[in-house]
């Protein structure tokens, strides 16, 4: 049983470059998320997803760019990147729409850019 | 809107001693909480979480966290620690609309 799959692990990317990072899960879960963990300030919001074909904003979501066209799998983009982007990003996702579910995350993804 | 504010960025503690991590929380409706754990070079795990009822939770690895309404806090402990609690513990509320706010996480080091 995967979970949730997060790739690459680790990108170093310079000024201007663009990137994709990709997750994927196995659990049919409808609700997916990308946040990004700073040193002192914990996980934010960048974008998320409740279903196939939909996005939404987070705390955090500019120079960010998503897609949900299949369940499974939901992509994020830079298409600037920006020193400010250094940062690990964790993708999760959770069943339903209900208050009280849980998140079950991915291991992260390690983005520097220089 | 919620927030979430966890008190100590950083506890240092030695093994067998017991531990409490502080977890405050402002919102204007109803919340569910959570703990989540994350050891180094990891994603995050479920530690524990409070959906209503007995406010004593208990959680994996012998964690129980309280929910004290009046105070809006839902504190970690644990009697006895052990190098291997050694982690990051972020403490999260979720709304009715499934949106996960998470504190700014606190450093657990255990010492032997």
């Amino acid at each position: 049983n995967a979970g949730v799959t997060q790739t690459p692990k680790f990108r170093v990317l310079k000024t201007g470059q663009s990137m994709t990072l990709l997750c994927a899960q196995d659990m049919n879960h409808e609700y997916m998320y990308w946040y990004r963990q700073d040193p002192g300030m914990g996980l934010r919001l960048i974008h998320y997803s409740v279903g196939e074909g939909t996005t939404a904003k987070g705390e955090v979501p500019d120079g960010y760019n998503v897609s949900r066209l299949k369940k499974q799998n939901f992509l994020l983009g830079l298409e600037s990147a920006a020193p400010s982007q250094t940062s690990v990003y964790f993708c999760a996702s959770s069943y339903s729409l209900v208050g009280a579910n849980v998140l079950t995350f991915g291991a992260g993804s390690r983005l520097t850019v220089l | 809107a919620q927030s979430v504010t966890q008190l100590d960025s950083q506890v240092p503690v030695f093994e067998e001693a017991p531990v409490e991590l502080r977890c405050n929380y402002s919102s204007s409706v109803s919340v569910y909480l959570f703990w989540y754990v994350q050891y180094p070079n990891q994603g995050l795990q479920l530690l524990l979480k409070y959906l209503s009822g007995s406010t004593l939770v208990k959680g994996i690895n012998g964690f129980e966290a309280e929910f004290n309404k009046s105070q809006t806090s839902f504190h970690l402990r644990k009697p006895s620690v052990h190098i291997s609690d050694t982690a990051e513990y972020f403490c999260a509320v979720v709304n009715n609309f499934n949106k996960f706010y998470f504190g700014s996480g606190t450093k657990l080091n255990v010492k032997p």
